[in-house]
């Protein structure tokens, strides 16, 4: 049972370059996150999706496009980076099934980005 | 203005050394979740609750929905306690999944 798993665990790209970010989950989970991390910011909410299917934005989309492929995977692609996308990024999931049932979060490893 | 604030920020302790972690909200929520990153970066979920008390070995998170606030307990610390512990916020109700607003983080090193 690999949890969640995230590629690459680096990159470096060049301004204006594109790349997708790959998630995949092996819980059978319905909901799949994208975050990221910046020094001092706390993590901030990209995109998600509730369930195969459906996405939708969260508090940073601008810039980044996701796709729901199957229950199992969720990509993240920059289409023209820039500089200001340098950051960490960390993919998650969780069944969520209302306030009473577990909504844990389970996340990858991460992917560290640079942008030059 | 962050929904979600942490305090403290930073935090050393001596090995041994009962520890609390504080987590404020502003808004109404249906849950809050306690994760824990290693030094290495990876995270993972401690608790998640929405009242009451959670224990799970030496950790305990307790939260009070009146006063908006919750606590992380580390009972008998121990430098592989050392990580960063970041308290978010699952905003509104009936499962608007996509609502989470995480706090900044408090570092805890635990000194042997």
């Amino acid at each position: 049972n690999a949890g969640v798993t995230q590629t690459p665990k680096f990159q470096v790209l060049k301004t204006g370059q594109s790349m997708t970010l790959q998630c995949a989950q092996d819980m059978n989970h319905n909901s799949m996150y994208w975050y990221r991390q910046d020094p001092g910011m706390g993590l901030r909410l990209i995109y998600y999706s509730a369930s195969e299917g459906t996405t939708d934005k969260g508090e940073v989309p601008n810039g980044y496009n996701v796709s729901r492929l199957n229950k199992r995977e969720f990509s993240l692609r920059l289409e023209s980076a820039a500089p200001s996308q340098t950051s960490v990024y960390f993919c998650a999931s969780s069944e969520w099934q209302g306030v009473t049932r577990s909504g844990e979060q389970y996340f990858g490893p991460g992917t560290r980005l640079t942008v030059t | 203005k962050n929904e979600v604030e942490q305090s403290p920020q930073n935090l050393t302790a001596q090995e041994g050394e009962f520890i609390t972690i504080n987590c404020s909200y502003s808004v109404g929520i249906s849950a809050l979740h306690w994760l824990q990153q290693h030094p290495g970066g990876g995270i993972v979920s401690l608790f998640m609750l929405s009242s009451g008390k959670k224990k799970h070995g030496r950790l305990i998170a307790t939260i009070n929905i009146q006063e908006k606030h919750s606590s992380l307990h580390i009972t008998a610390s121990h430098p592989r306690d050392s990580a960063v512990y970041i308290c978010a916020a699952h905003l509104g109700y009936g499962g608007s999944q996509g609502n989470l607003i995480f706090g900044k983080g408090t570092k805890l090193s635990v000194k042997p």
